[in-house]
């Protein structure tokens, strides 16, 4: 029964690049959150997203950054252009509709050069 | 903004010892949760408690909550080493989006050898 699922672990990326980031959630969640740890920091929302549909995107930069959540494959969160505060790492989490607690993946670690 | 703030931001103590760990935050809840993060992982679930409780035991952890002063702090007895970690509140609104969490920024818990 495998739990969340990020990938890749550590991504490197030069200034301008674009970023991909994978979210497998567990068996039979519908639920994703995105999220961002700066260093020696908490987590900051980013997004929230059901099967084909964003709920909230409150907490995504207006620009650069778009998540999606297909009926098919993982959830995915893009940065387009990276620059260095982007830097940081992404943690998805995944729960059932009914659900009061969340799963938190690995987390991606990004570094922009 | 409803994001919970932990305190101390850090706290080193000898294994063995109890370590307490206190979070306020600002508006009605739902519920509130506490997590862990070791370094460099992903957070997991420790303990759930709903706004209308006031206490909560899972093994050597024991969390608080007082809605009144809109705080709860955790407690974990007879600290050891593999309890040094990041652990963080997490709490849901009550009225607006119960499906949306908001996280402090954690203690530090160092517990030595």
């Amino acid at each position: 029964n495998a739990g969340v699922m990020q990938n890749p672990r550590h991504l490197v990326r030069r200034r301008g690049q674009e970023a991909r980031l994978r979210c497998s959630p567990m068996k039979g969640h519908s639920h994703v959150y995105w999220y961002r740890q700066l260093p020696e920091e908490g987590l900051k929302f980013m997004v929230y997203l059901q099967k084909e549909n964003i709920i909230d995107e409150s907490g995504m930069p207006k620009e650069r950054f778009s998540a999606e959540f297909p009926k098919e494959g993982p959830s995915i969160l893009r940065i387009q252009q990276v620059v260095r505060g982007d830097s940081a790492a992404y943690f998805c989490a995944t729960k059932t509709g009914g659900a009061e607690t969340q799963y938190f993946g690995p987390g991606t670690r990004l570094l922009v050069l | 903004s409803q994001q919970g703030e932990e305190d101390p931001q850090a706290l080193s103590i000898q294994e063995g010892e109890n370590a307490t760990m206190n979070c306020s935050y600002k508006t009605s809840i739902n519920n509130l949760q506490w997590y862990r993060q070791n370094s460099g992982r992903g957070l997991v679930h420790l303990i759930l408690i709903r706004s209308n409780e006031r206490e909560k035991h899972s093994g050597r952890l024991r969390v608080t909550l007082d809605t009144s002063k809109k705080s709860s702090s955790l407690l974990i007895t007879a600290s050891r080493a593999a309890d040094t970690a990041s652990y963080f509140c997490a709490t849901t609104d009550s009225v607006y989006n119960f499906n949306k969490f908001y996280f402090g920024s954690g203690t530090k818990l160092n517990v030595k050898p």
